[in-house]
């Protein structure tokens, strides 16, 4: 079965601090994605990825940058963390391109902004 | 924009009862749907897919698709409390990225 990983598994960060969210998947899926989920939202697409050196805006990308190093790795990057980007953290791989594929999640990264 | 619609928002019912969770989509050429579950704190894990008009029967779960009604379902036949979760029903004909409903609480009372 697909293998998603992400770390770290919870953050608490400063306002103004910068905050690194790394996650790594084994399948060699082309595409792949960061979502945050907080309640009464759901999950919001932030970035995602077609493959290493691609990165595109998803619904919810200001505040947000996103790296995609190589097949497996893709990281998102605040900047600049504010109180309201404080949620959990999914990262995804797989899906997408309209094929119908299964999406594959990672574990999920709780981030605190204080 | 294409969109996804699930209800209702929250749903309790005992054990053995049979489940109904329904999502309506926007775009009459979306043609593949899946519906994710969630376990508190857990991540989303595909449940179920559907293709094509009709029925798809797995266990006690069941997907309805009636693309003419932008509409598709799942139910949960026998309902057990390891049923509890947030269901998340997604179309995934998009050529870049799956678009998800908000999702509906499932609590199953023992």
């Amino acid at each position: 079965e697909a293998a998603v990983t992400q770390s770290p598994r919870n953050k608490v960060a400063v306002t103004g601090g910068k905050v690194t969210l790394s996650c790594n998947q084994t399948n060699n899926h082309n595409n792949m994605y960061w979502y945050r989920q907080d309640t009464g939202h759901g999950l919001r697409l932030i970035h995602y990825s077609y493959g290493a050196g691609s990165t595109e805006k998803g619904d919810i990308p200001d505040g947000y940058k996103a790296s995609r190093p190589s097949q497996e790795n893709f990281s998102l990057i605040l900047e600049l963390a504010t109180p309201s980007q404080t949620s959990v953290y999914f990262c995804a791989s797989g899906g997408g391109l309209g094929g119908g594929a299964e999406q594959f999640f990672g574990p999920g990264t709780r981030l605190t902004v204080l | 924009q294409q969109n996804v619609q699930q209800s209702p928002e929250s749903l309790i019912v005992p054990e053995g009862a049979r489940t109904s969770l329904n999502c309506t989509f926007s775009d009459s050429a979306s043609q593949y749907f899946w519906w994710y579950r969630q376990h508190s704190g857990k991540a989303p894990k595909a449940l179920m897919s559907i293709f094509s008009n009709g029925e798809k029967e797995e266990g006690r779960f069941t997907i309805h698709l009636n693309k003419a009604s932008l509409h598709f379902s799942l139910h949960i036949r026998d309902s057990q409390p390891s049923d509890s979760a947030l269901y998340l029903c997604a179309d995934d004909t998009n050529a870049y990225k799956v678009i998800f409903g908000k999702g509906t609480h499932l609590h199953v009372l023992p």
